[in-house]
């Protein structure tokens, strides 16, 4: 399975735009980026994902890299609501979501 | 409300005990989904059911059971093989398995099992 790099932390805060990174270096053409984030005590919930292109939601917009080796997941007005842990999750044709540890974001009012 | 629906939020397991945790989804899903989370750790996949009556072991399988006898429910019977059953466990739903790899999984709010 193609794996992906966040770091552990990162902090923000309240009100600022947020860049949360993923490197996917061994990515393949057929694998789908994909974002959830878990807050504290809850079952994660879906953020966004993409392929290729560059994709907006209400949530969040994901810039995904030309060469697809990385991309990034953009919060454009970070609020205490967002501390959470954020996964970046490849997937292709599995039929599970394969977990890593995640960025665990703090935001600061 | 559409959705998935975990019971109970807390469950207490005595030692040598067998356990079900309940997962109930109205969302019309085929697949489900069960995960395991410990603290400070991802999510790990326990098993999964693309279709009713049908499901597959997932990464750490032993000392767990599942049954999938209705569209919308997907039980997990946490044995008394599991030797540490103490965890947050996940359930989740999607259309269908597998796909292109574009589908949206739905999660519960989770059951935390933890042992006397």
């Amino acid at each position: 399975d193609a794996k992906t790099t966040q770091p552990n932390s990162m902090e923000s805060n309240e009100e600022e735009p947020v860049h949360l990174p993923c490197n996917h270096s061994t990515i393949s053409g057929t694998d789908y980026i994909h974002w959830y984030r878990q807050l504290p005590s809850q079952g994660p919930e879906y953020v966004i994902h993409g392929l290729t292109s560059n994709v907006n939601n209400r949530m969040a917009s994901l810039a995904i890299a030309e060469d697809r080796k990385s991309s990034t997941l953009i919060l454009h007005r970070a609020t205490l609501r967002d501390a959470a842990v954020y996964y970046c999750i490849l997937r292709a044709h599995r039929t599970a979501l394969i977990f890593g540890k995640g960025t665990t974001l703090s935001v600061s009012s | 409300d559409g959705g998935i629906t975990q019971s109970p939020k807390y469950l207490f397991r005595k030692e040598g005990q067998n356990v079900t945790l309940s997962c109930e989804q109205n969302l019309n899903h085929d697949a489900m989904y069960w995960y395991r989370q410990d603290p400070g750790q991802g999510l790990r996949l326990i098993y999964y059911s693309q279709i009713v009556n049908d499901f597959q072991k997932g990464d750490i399988a032993e000392g767990y059971s599942v049954s999938r006898e209705k569209k919308e429910s997907f039980p997990l019977t946490v044995t008394s093989a599991q030797k540490n059953p103490t965890a947050f466990y996940l359930c989740a739903s999607s259309i269908s398995a597998g796909g292109r790899g574009q589908e949206t999984q739905y999660f519960g709010p989770g059951t935390r099992l933890l042992v006397l």
